[in-house]
């Protein structure tokens, strides 16, 4: 993906922990962002989107927070657990077109 | 609940060979898409159909064709493949007008030898 990326590659927390993954973006004219997690051999899973007019979001333990002053992207795990262990990507959609354009993953380890 | 589901899993084909990859939609879903996923890679969009037709075209080779049924399945075609073919392949569901929430299948797992 061009137009959006990750900060980190890799991410290692304690079980309980909160963690935040974080995504940077290029393109003004995105309108929807969409976090999906990706379990070894699986196809990717979504987990909560956010349209380009709203700046924060929450679902059941997650919370996508957007950032347009700096285009960033964040997505916040509450008390991580195990199962949560996956690589995560920030896609967005862009100018009307359905097509999903995926940043850079972010490999989530949960350490117990 | 019923999810997108694609075949065959795994497939081994040799250079030069072809391929059909099969992807049956989420009940309801009208809208399908197509996306490869290299190693250590982020997927990327191949094509999308809606009705029959296609709406989106993304990084997809002139050797890869696809179409989309009466019954919303979907069907890639690969021709002459190359080594670098080999790749996930994954196909997604959404309804037309909410492509922010789509549904990605297990994928098929497509070896070129």
């Amino acid at each position: 993906g061009e137009s959006v990326g990750l900060h980190l590659p890799t991410l290692s927390v304690q079980e309980g922990d909160n963690s935040i993954i974080n995504c940077a973006y290029s393109n003004s004219a995105s309108d929807y962002f969409i976090w999906y997690k990706q379990e070894s051999g699986k196809g990717p899973q979504f987990i909560i989107d956010i349209r380009s007019n709203m700046d924060k979001r929450q679902g059941q333990r997650v919370t996508v927070l957007l950032n347009k002053t700096v285009k960033h992207l964040s997505l916040q795990i509450a008390a991580t657990q195990p199962g949560d262990s996956a690589v995560y990507f920030c896609a967005e959609t862009q100018g009307g077109s359905e097509k999903l354009v995926f940043g850079k993953g972010t490999k989530l380890t949960v350490n117990p | 609940a019923a999810g997108v589901i694609q075949s065959p899993r795994h497939l081994i084909k040799e250079k030069r060979e072809t391929a059909t990859l099969k992807c049956y939609p989420i009940p309801r879903h009208d809208t399908v898409y197509w996306y490869q996923q290299g190693p250590g890679q982020d997927p990327q969009f191949l094509i999308s159909f809606y009705e029959k037709m296609q709406s989106d075209k993304g990084s997809i080779p002139d050797r890869f064709s696809a179409q989309q049924f009466s019954d919303y399945h979907s069907e890639l075609n690969m021709s002459s493949l190359e080594l670098g073919d080999s790749a996930l392949y994954f196909c997604a569901s959404s309804l037309r007008g909410a492509g922010y929430e789509q549904y990605f299948g297990p994928g098929t797992r497509l070896t070129v030898t």
